[in-house]
């Protein structure tokens, strides 16, 4: 069956960068498009971009444009999502989620709580 | 971007009543919305898609409906598995997806 399944939960000082996981199994790694969605505490769910594991192709939400990359590893069906600079205001759940071309996001990994702290 | 705004923000209701969520796209998104399911510490679950089709892990008294910029989340009769928050999402806007905010359902 699809599974996404994401790095464990991080604590991060303010101006530190981070690198969250997404290792994907049970489809075609390449056949499927991966988001990336953030859900800061008691507050919605945020979109935040794309990548193609194919192409390597990324879109970005504007919101998520600079600091935000989205790389991915097709030998170990992996997708990273790596964020720079971080501050209090990246404290978060960081989701992955998989979508086919031009469609809903339709498995979700489980999260990465992200804490950003002095 | 396109803009989802969804109503009420919570919502109250008692069990075994109707639930009747709404979401509203700032521009026609056709029939390319769908319709999440989130518990607390969960990932969303995919609960409709295509505005009116049911994902096959929810039962038939969820149903969505709408096309354009107006849709609606009904639960016929209120479980009270059903508490939770629902997002509508447009994927019409490839490849610059948008969430709404949210409505919370709880217990009346």
């Amino acid at each position: 069956q699809v599974q996404l399944v994401q790095s464990g939960a991080e604590v991060k000082k303010p101006g530190a960068s981070l690198r969250v996981s997404c290792k994907a199994s049970g489809y075609t790694f390449t056949s499927f498009y991966i988001h990336w969605v953030r859900q800061a505490p008691g507050q919605g769910l945020e979109w935040m971009g794309v990548i193609d594991p194919r192409r390597g192709a990324t879109t970005y939400a504007h919101n998520f444009q600079g600091k935000f990359t989205m790389t991915t590893d097709t030998s170990t069906t992996t997708v990273f999502l790596e964020v720079g600079s971080l501050g209090s205001d990246d404290t978060a759940v960081y989701y992955c989620a998989r979508s086919d071309y031009l469609k809903y996001p339709d498995s979700w990994g489980q999260g990465t709580l992200v804490t950003v702290s002095s | 971007e396109i803009v989802m705004t969804q109503s009420p923000a919570t919502l109250s209701v008692s069990l075994g009543e109707r639930a009747t969520l709404s979401c509203r796209a700032s521009e026609s998104v056709s029939s390319n919305l769908a319709w999440y399911q989130q518990k607390p510490g969960q990932p969303p679950r995919l609960l409709i898609y295509g505005a009116s089709t049911r994902a096959a892990a929810f039962p038939a008294r969820f149903s969505g409906s709408g096309s354009g910029t107006e849709f609606t989340l009904t639960i016929s009769s209120l479980q009270s598995e059903d508490f939770a928050v629902y997002y509508c999402q447009q994927y019409n806007d490839w490849p610059l997806y948008t969430f709404g905010q949210g409505t919370k359902l709880e217990i009346k």
